[in-house]
């Protein structure tokens, strides 16, 4: 069925260290993966995405891999500053919608 | 010069009573969602329009019925609202399915 899994479900991180999330999907017919920023009471912003005929994708401290055989894709944040805390969102196209993950909130201690 | 508006920003209403929600995009879009967010920050999707057009209905009970006069808005009517609508609801655009959703500010709704 359409499913996307994300892990960690809360990842709590020093500033300056790298975060990771991870989300897979389910749909091999999936194209677009973009990532979705919220902050507390706001509403969520991309910060990045990327296409099925693409592996990788950098935007200044922000990266995200896909690996398509293995129906993986990733979000890599290096640096972190105590801003980049939020909930983020991964999520999939599938049959005309987005599919999203289930969201992992990121604490960046100072 | 707002992309994707919502309003009201906050509903409180009793259960039972009938509310509206209304939505408006200045992007050119073709395409207009609603989702529900609950407490969990569980981000679903409910409907989904395309120039006018309902083309995603996800098992959403018909008290909830979405309109769309043209291609900019998008309202949502909840009748007989029950406690489990509480949720934030959030409204978003796209060129199509494939691209990048601009969501609104939100609307929390609050069922008592």
């Amino acid at each position: 069925g359409e499913n996307v899994e994300q892990h960690p479900s809360t990842l709590s991180v020093q500033e300056g260290d790298s975060a990771v999330i991870k989300c897979t999907y389910s749909d091999s017919a999936s194209n677009y993966f973009p990532w979705y920023k919220q902050e507390l009471g706001k509403r969520p912003q991309l910060i990045i995405d990327i296409r099925s005929n693409v592996g990788e994708k950098k935007d200044q401290r922000i990266a995200v891999t896909l690996n398509k055989t293995a129906k993986h894709f990733s979000l890599h944040i290096t640096e972190t500053q105590p801003e980049d805390s939020a909930v983020y969102f991964c999520a999939a196209s599938i049959i005309q919608k987005l599919v999203f993950g289930t969201g992992t909130r990121l604490l960046v201690s100072p | 010069d707002t992309a994707v508006s919502q309003t009201p920003k906050y509903l409180v209403t009793q259960m039972g009573n009938d509310k509206s929600i209304k939505c408006e995009q200045n992007l050119g879009h073709d395409t207009m969602y609603w989702y529900k967010q609950d407490s969990k920050k569980f981000l679903k999707i409910m409907f989904s329009y395309n120039n006018k057009e309902l083309i995603i209905n996800e098992t959403v009970p018909n008290r909830f019925s979405p309109k769309s006069p043209d291609k900019a808005h998008l309202n949502l009517h909840i009748n007989s609202l029950e406690l489990g609508d509480s949720a934030v609801y959030f409204c978003a655009s796209s060129q199509d399915s494939g691209t990048e959703q601009y969501f609104g500010p939100g609307t929390r709704l609050t069922v008592t």
